[in-house]
């Protein structure tokens, strides 16, 4: 099974603040690593595919990069909306796997 | 528009059973694979399995935690995918959603259903 780790588990950002968020398969899975954004009771949404590749609605403040182990979501210009928890998710290999998740709150 | 509603989540008792449905409209359900993720309450998210479709022989995978004990189905004239949990531990608490790779990965998410399991 491919584990996925991901960095910070927390991070509490002010507004227009860029954030970093990143992902660590522990074997290689080329680009077949997606994020999502979970808000409170909410269910999962998808924000960035294949590692680099924007989905159609999600604004452009979120971008991604990486391949094979290691891969980055970035959230540039942070608004109060971005509160949320962030996962990454592999489709390399069966069983797939989710990240722990990384919760981003605003100061 | 694509549609995912699940129901059938409710309270039972550790090593009882309890069947989860997935209704799905907006697309074709028969081309689909359909896949189950759970999320324990404050925790992250759990790939629970999929059953791909009748071209790939609805060919089903899962998560070692619920191997053996959770069976996915489906049935393609309802347009609706089933979990069977069998054997639930308290440990298998936790809201369970329906999901699909429509034009991308896990774009689509139904609402999710609550299992809680305990005496």
């Amino acid at each position: 099974e491919i584990v996925l780790t991901q960095s910070p588990d927390f991070q509490s950002v002010t507004p227009k603040e860029k954030v970093t968020i990143t992902c660590r398969a522990s074997q290689s899975i080329g680009s077949s690593l997606h994020w999502y954004q979970q808000k409170p009771d909410q269910s999962p949404k998808l924000l960035i595919k294949y590692a680099s590749q924007s989905i159609s609605g999600v604004p452009s403040r979120f971008s991604g990069s990486g391949s094979g182990t290691d891969f980055t979501l970035t959230i540039n210009s942070l608004e109060a909306e971005d509160a949320a928890a962030y996962y990454c998710h592999q489709s390399s290999s069966l069983p797939f796997t989710f990240g722990p998740g990384t919760k981003v709150d605003i100061k | 528009e694509v549609q995912l509603v699940e129901s059938g989540g409710g309270l039972v008792q550790p090593g009882g059973s309890l069947k989860l449905s997935c209704a799905a409209s907006g697309f074709t359900f028969s081309g689909s694979a359909m896949h189950w993720v759970r999320q324990a309450s404050g925790k992250g998210l759990e790939w629970v399995g999929r059953i791909r479709s009748k071209a790939n022989s609805y060919a089903t995978a899962y998560a070692a935690s619920v191997k053996g004990r959770f069976t996915i189905s489906r049935d393609d004239s309802k347009n609706t995918a089933y979990l069977q949990m069998n054997s639930l531990k308290t440990e298998d608490t936790a809201v369970y959603y329906c999901t699909i790779n429509w034009n991308d990965p896990f774009d689509y998410w139904g609402q999710g259903t609550l299992v809680t399991v305990s005496s």
